[in-house]
């Protein structure tokens, strides 16, 4: 997982806030995703960028809103926290098209609970 | 987007066992991603395949890009209990630049 940090590691919070995750990157990926994991489903897309200035949504973007200012950073926010949003966020960055697998790295996730 | 259905969705399985797993989508991908995941870990890829009918091993761990792309195996020999955790396949999304994963595997090993 060197190279994307994701922040904050652990969040407990209440329905109704806001928050962002954070994660950077210091490989000058172009590609970043933001996926998010729950028991018995793997990974799914939330948002992904493919350069600065570019985002997309992905397989399920509704509550969350992404920005990409700078190659480096990707945060993700959360915009009225809801216990369904509650779950593992992983950040990920490649090198290039997601087809040579092999280019891509995860970071190591954030835990987030809402109560 | 594109669906991948994972099988089993878990296995328990006693040390020294052989361990096979697939995966299935509807439409035709053009990459095979294999991962695993551990605990607390975000996921680790272990095989990548990108021909139809390409056969790859790494270690312990052999992977098959199906025929008619619609499939890939993922087979591992000899467990031991650091096999332990959620294995994944996963394919290049070919609309969002991203990667469509399969539910997982839970892998437990028992010594």
């Amino acid at each position: 997982n060197a190279g994307v940090t994701q922040t904050p590691k652990f969040q407990v919070l209440k329905t109704g806030q806001s928050m962002t995750l954070q994660c950077a990157q210091d490989m000058n990926h172009e590609y970043m995703s933001w996926y998010r994991q729950d028991p018995g489903m793997g990974l799914r897309l939330i948002h992904y960028s493919v350069g600065a200035g570019i985002t997309d949504q992905g397989e399920v973007p509704n509550g969350y809103n992404v920005s990409r200012s700078t190659t480096e950073d990707f945060p993700l926010r959360l915009l009225s926290a809801a216990p369904s949003q509650t779950s593992v966020y992983f950040c990920a960055s490649s090198q290039d098209r997601t087809g040579r697998g092999n280019t891509i790295y995860f970071g190591e996730g954030s835990w987030l609970t809402v109560v | 987007g594109q669906q991948l259905n994972q099988s089993p969705q878990s296995m328990f399985i006693q040390e020294g066992e052989d361990v096979s797993m697939n995966c299935t989508s509807s439409s035709i991908f053009n990459t095979w991603l294999w991962y695993k995941q551990e605990p607390g870990e975000g996921p680790v890829l272990l095989i990548a395949l990108y021909k139809a009918g390409e056969l790859t091993s790494n270690g312990r761990l052999t992977a098959q890009f199906g025929i008619t792309r619609k499939d890939s195996f993922l087979n591992i020999s000899a467990s031991i209990p650091s096999d332990v955790g959620i294995y994944f396949c996963a394919g290049p999304d070919t609309g969002r630049r991203a990667l469509t994963f399969g539910s997982g595997t839970r892998l437990q090993v028992q010594p």
